[in-house]
């Protein structure tokens, strides 16, 4: 596609549900990440995943989070057992490369606003 | 471990006006420095990429400079608009491949 693209756009849920947000990057980008961002605060990195390599979950905040990708499309951010404070926009972003690329521009996705009752 | 500043959280000026935003940040050892816009129910745009080597960038009405030895950047806007009202980020790029985020400052521009 032209962009990068997030769904759901809107996730309302109740605590102690699993959620899924799903993200497709924009074609031919080896590189992407997803980002957590709280409400009136800056981006925090979750996790990145770079071609065929290992992705680095170090950003992950605990086990209840874990992200998969398939090659080099769609990734998908799953949230088991949501807790209040899990209520955030999800951002993913891609590039053309990462690591060893170091002035490639990103390219955002429009988020997932995720809210937990 | 490097930290990233953006102040003031918040600037209202008047339509017509040029204004200068400003990026801190503590470790020198950057890559890159990215400027970003944030619209309300939207993702980030990339407005302005600036390299390690490089002073500054300009596109259009908007002009970033960076001085790595003081750890600083700013974003001019000039002749400001309505429409360039949004909240402004700026993320810099270190020894990995990660960005580390400003909390951004937020812009609104009155007609």
């Amino acid at each position: 596609g032209a962009g990068v693209s997030q769904s759901p756009s809107n996730k309302v849920t109740e605590k102690g549900k699993d959620v899924e947000l799903r993200c497709d990057p924009i074609s031919g980008h080896t590189a992407l990440y997803w980002y957590r961002q709280r409400l009136g605060q800056g981006l925090e990195f979750l996790i990145y995943f770079q071609g065929n390599s290992a992705p680095d979950k170090s950003g992950l905040p605990s086990d209840r989070f874990s992200a998969e990708r398939t090659g080099e499309s769609v990734s998908t951010l799953t949230i088991q057992r949501t807790q209040q404070e899990d209520s955030a926009v999800y951002l993913c972003a891609s590039s053309l490369g990462g690591e060893g690329f170091t002035n490639e521009k990103l390219f955002f996705g429009s988020g997932t606003q995720l809210s937990v009752l | 471990k490097q930290e990233v500043t953006q102040i003031p959280a918040a600037l209202s000026v008047p339509e017509g006006e040029n204004l200068v935003l400003n990026c801190s940040f503590t470790d020198s050892a950057i890559y890159n420095l990215q400027w970003f816009r944030q619209d309300p129910g939207k993702g980030l745009t990339s407005l302005l990429l600036i390299q390690s080597s490089q002073r500054e960038q300009t596109s259009g009405r908007l002009n970033a400079s960076l001085d790595k030895s003081s750890g600083r950047s700013t974003l001019y806007i000039a002749a400001s608009q309505p429409g360039d009202s949004a909240t402004y980020l700026c993320a810099v790029k270190g020894s990995n491949y990660q960005l580390i985020w400003g909390a951004g400052t937020k812009l609104i521009i009155k007609p």
